[in-house]
């Protein structure tokens, strides 16, 4: 079973920030957690990962609370192609398998 | 990362027979991991397969329906045998080359539907 949970859908204006909530209650100390999205008819893209701290890529900000339990992904100027189903997903780095949960549908809205 | 080419993108196939869905990889990789999605739902792991030994199935899943080889560290195919409408789905393959550094690669999937 997925470790995660997320609001099914969300809405985000064109051109601000989206931020989207992953709670892990019951993520272990050796598990990080990763953020991918997939784009309607395509294979589900990588964004990001983190341990404890947060992270930045040209993509996404990753913010992880201090007991580690939620997390939050940030577009930082949503876009219409960023609409897609964001999966939040907790697992151990090395060689271990996804189990995706259900996702939460993001709406870019003009 | 790696670049993951699957095929065929699409069939449409008659109940009862089977397709064989190929995944190729451009770098050696360990393990290679198939899904299903099922119309309008998330990804489930069928299963995981390494070089040279017999996949690990899901629960729900098994050898006979989805069989798969894994001849090399490059390639894969998985079966989806006797089929029913049931069966219609997007399966896809991904890999982990970079061991978590990068996250998984996702091929873009195969739709098959079923009649």
């Amino acid at each position: 079973d997925a470790k995660t949970t997320q609001p099914p859908s969300m809405d985000c204006a064109e051109g601000r920030a989206a931020n989207l909530p992953c709670n892990h209650s019951t993520i272990s100390g050796n598990e990080y957690v990763y953020w991918y999205r997939q784009i309607h008819s395509q294979g589900p893209q990588y964004i990001i990962h983190g341990l404890k701290n947060n992270e930045t890529n040209e993509m996404a900000s990753l913010i992880i609370t201090e007991d580690r339990k939620s997390s939050t992904l940030i577009l930082p100027h949503a876009t219409l192609r960023d609409t897609a189903v964001y999966y939040c997903i907790v697992r151990v780095a090395v060689a271990d398998k996804i189990i995706f949960g259900k996702g939460t549908r993001l709406h870019i809205l003009p | 990362s790696a670049v993951i080419s699957q095929k065929p993108s699409r069939d449409i196939c008659q109940r009862g027979t089977s397709l064989t869905i190929q995944c190729q990889v451009d770098s050696q990789v360990t393990m290679m991991f198939w899904y299903r999605q099922q119309p309008g739902q998330s990804l489930t792991l069928i299963a995981t397969a390494n070089q040279g030994s017999e996949a690990t199935y899901e629960s729900g899943f098994v050898i006979d329906k989805f069989p798969i080889s894994r001849p090399n560290l490059t390639f894969s195919t998985l079966t989806v045998s006797n089929m029913s409408p049931e069966d219609s789905s997007i399966y896809l393959c991904s890999v982990d080359p970079d061991r978590g550094l990068n996250g998984y690669t996702f091929g873009s999937g195969t739709r098959l539907t079923v009649v």
